[in-house]
């Protein structure tokens, strides 16, 4: 079965630095994998997703995502982060090969940049 | 403007009650979906539906109920048996057949207590 990881729960970082949120996951097959962001009492928002080809994915609002097979990790970052970035960033599978169609989030990191 | 709408955004209901939470789409997604999402555990499926009439159960499907009947529609229902009602649901659709390297589109979601 897939499976998603998440290791932080929060993340700090002052606003102008860059910032890295951490996903690593777990799939029998060849994963396609997702980025997702929510702001308080809201739906989640789609940021970007890695099916093949270039390792380095951009995304929405600046993000972006270095797919790393050997290490099976799906880090989010960001080159200079904004106050307004603060949220809730969650990481998802899907498993490719198996025919199944369910995403599977991870647990989620909030993110918190201070002025 | 295509997109999700939940309704209500929030619901109060006594405990022994069922609960219908609206879920509507006009982005002709024929994938649906249903999410629970509770502090710390990131979003957990309830249901999905790939196509009207027909649906199956996600991870934690007991004490919920759904219906298909049509496209633009996927209610959710809380029933009486389920222990725990109180958490925010999501509902969510994504493209025909659950195409793999389709992102999914979310509602603002409608928040739930049971007292």
């Amino acid at each position: 079965a897939q499976s998603v990881a998440q290791p932080e729960d929060q993340v700090n970082v002052a606003e102008g630095n860059p910032l890295t949120v951490k996903c690593t996951y777990s799939v029998s097959g060849n994963p396609y994998l997702f980025w997702y962001v929510q702001y308080p009492n809201r739906g989640l928002q789609f940021l970007l997703k890695y099916i093949t080809g270039d390792n380095l994915v951009k995304g929405s609002y600046g993000f972006e995502a270095e797919f790393n097979k050997s290490q099976t990790s799906f880090h989010l970052k960001k080159p200079s982060a904004l106050v307004s970035d603060s949220a809730l960033y969650f990481c998802a599978v899907r498993d490719k090969d198996t025919g199944f169609q369910k995403l599977v989030f991870g647990t989620g990191t909030r993110l918190l940049v201070s002025p | 403007d295509g997109g999700i709408t939940q309704s209500p955004k929030y619901l109060f209901r006594k405990e022994g009650q069922n609960v219908t939470l609206s879920c509507e789409q006009n982005l002709n997604h024929d994938a649906m979906y249903w999410y629970r999402q509770d502090p710390g555990q990131g979003l957990r499926l309830i249901y999905y539906s790939q196509i009207v009439n027909d649906f199956q159960k996600g991870d934690i499907a007991e004490g919920y109920s759904v219906s298909r009947e049509k496209k633009e529609s996927f209610p959710l229902t809380v029933t009486s048996a389920q222990k725990n009602p109180t958490a925010f649901y999501l509902c969510a659709s994504s493209m025909a057949g659950g195409a793999y390297n389709s992102p999914l589109h979310f509602g603002n979601g409608t928040r739930l207590t049971v007292t």
